[in-house]
């Protein structure tokens, strides 16, 4: 079956505008997670969701950050007025529910910031 | 807070040859741990994971073995081959009830093999 889908897989944009980063989780998975690979903080977590809620925000880097899911499907992580540190591979995964089941990558959106 | 840490890279081996790459762990609770492979163009992958004290974890012929005295999960390979050149990641998860379980990684360690 088809695995976790990211569009773009590539998005260069200016400092300053808006992004809207895409995922695609792995149907009939309930949980999706949303992380960031920099070079300077490694691979660091942003939020994640259990069906269409997102109960801790708190791993978003600042308040430029949000990120929605509807119908329990797909979900978009927005950045907004965008800087150059957020320039990064934003990588996002699903899992069957929260909890000790394996989380399943997709190949992740690189964000380059000019 | 959680955290782990795992050897600098880059490590450079000869095919055959022996792989360690340490990783040892810092957790409140009792976290369940797991090594991902990223291959060059590639998505992240499970490699192998291990869910309590003294658990190994196996796959492709890396092992690992979760060990709570010591505070680590130790990543072994008895004879690598070119086709493991990659990125490898030490990570863990949360177990409290509740927990969303999102993972904390290591800072990665590339490996490169040479024929």
């Amino acid at each position: 079956g088809a695995g976790v889908s990211q569009s773009p897989s590539n998005k260069v944009t200016e400092k300053g505008k808006d992004v809207e980063l895409r995922c695609d989780p792995i149907s009939g998975h309930t949980a999706l997670y949303w992380y960031r690979q920099s070079l300077g903080q490694g691979l660091e977590f942003l939020i994640y969701f259990q069906g269409n809620s997102a109960p801790d925000k708190s791993g978003l880097p600042s308040d430029r950050f949000s990120a929605e899911r509807t119908g329990g499907s797909v979900s978009t992580l927005t950045i907004q007025r965008t800087q150059q540190e957020d320039s990064a591979v934003y990588l996002c995964a699903s899992s069957f529910r929260t909890g000790n089941y394996e989380q399943y990558f997709g190949p992740g959106t690189r964000l380059t910031v000019t | 807070g959680n955290s782990v840490t795992q050897m600098e890279g880059p490590v450079t081996l000869s095919e055959e040859a022996f792989l360690t790459i340490n990783c040892t762990y810092t957790a409140t609770g009792y976290p369940s741990l797991f090594w991902y492979v990223q291959y060059p163009g590639e998505g992240l992958q499970l490699l192998l994971k291990a869910t309590k004290a003294d658990d190994k974890g196996s796959n492709k012929g890396f092992e690992a073995t979760y060990r709570k005295e010591t505070t680590s999960f130790h990543l072994e390979k008895g004879s690598v081959q070119v086709s493991d050149s990659a990125v490898y990641f030490c990570a863990l998860s949360d177990q409290d009830a509740g927990s969303a379980r999102q993972l904390t990684f290591g800072s990665g360690t590339q490996l490169t093999v040479l024929p």
